[in-house]
């Protein structure tokens, strides 16, 4: 069974620059939830959907966006990159709800460098 | 955001010994409390959880001790082993996810 599939997994843009990440969940899983990680701040909750609605958002600014497809596949759109947007983006799939079971499965991440 | 406070940041550990480490949430609307794992280059992976209905949940040598009152838990390693050199990450889930930032174990051989 394949596990999640980020894509890119590295990527080097420039302030200003906007970004679309890609995350295909394991096949039947219908949540798909983001996670920021950089060394201080460690995980952070971006979004998740779940049966392609936005079911929960963390308190991030309105310049990151995700949607889901009725494949479940998800992305995430980072616009008017800044510095401090560089970090590893991490996507996690679920059966149901993240909230509810909290066993989440994820990818190895896409490490977005900003310049 | 970080409603998870977790230590220590970093912890080095011999071979065989016991590795402690330490969450405490303030939300009490959580309900369920996992502790992930993550090698460099992987993201993180499911370790053990606990629901606060019980106090401890044992599996093999990772322990969790939860203690409701006090809004903490901890992760105990026992015989700790260099393959257990990675960065553990303690969670707090209920309408939504927080993490803690995370501890960077190392067992020296």
């Amino acid at each position: 069974k394949a596990g999640v599939t980020q894509t890119p997994r590295y990527l080097i843009k420039t302030r200003g620059q906007q970004v679309t990440l890609s995350c295909s969940p394991i096949s039947g899983h219908r949540s798909v939830s983001w996670y920021q990680q950089t060394p201080g701040q460690g995980l952070q909750f971006l979004f998740e959907y779940f049966s392609e609605t936005q079911r929960n958002k963390g308190n991030f600014p309105g310049r990151f966006s995700g949607r889901q497809f009725s494949n479940s596949r998800s992305e995430m759109n980072v616009s008017t990159l800044e510095l401090g947007d560089s970090a590893l983006y991490l996507c996690a799939s679920s059966l149901g709800i993240a909230g509810g079971t909290g066993e989440l499965f994820f990818g190895e991440g896409s490490r977005l460098t900003v310049l | 955001q970080q409603q998870v406070k977790q230590s220590p940041q970093s912890l080095i550990v011999q071979k065989g010994g016991i590795s402690i480490i330490n969450c405490a949430y303030e939300n009490t609307a959580f309900d369920y409390f996992p502790w992930y794992q993550q090698f460099p280059g992987k993201g993180p992976a499911l370790l053990i959880a606990i629901r606060p209905d019980v106090s401890e949940k044992k599996e093999g040598r990772f322990t969790i001790s939860f203690n409701k009152s006090a809004k903490q838990f901890s992760l105990h390693i026992m015989d700790s082993q260099p393959g257990d050199s990675a960065t553990y990450f303690c969670a707090a889930i209920g309408y939504d996810m927080r993490f803690g930032a995370g501890t960077r174990l190392t067992v020296k051989p």
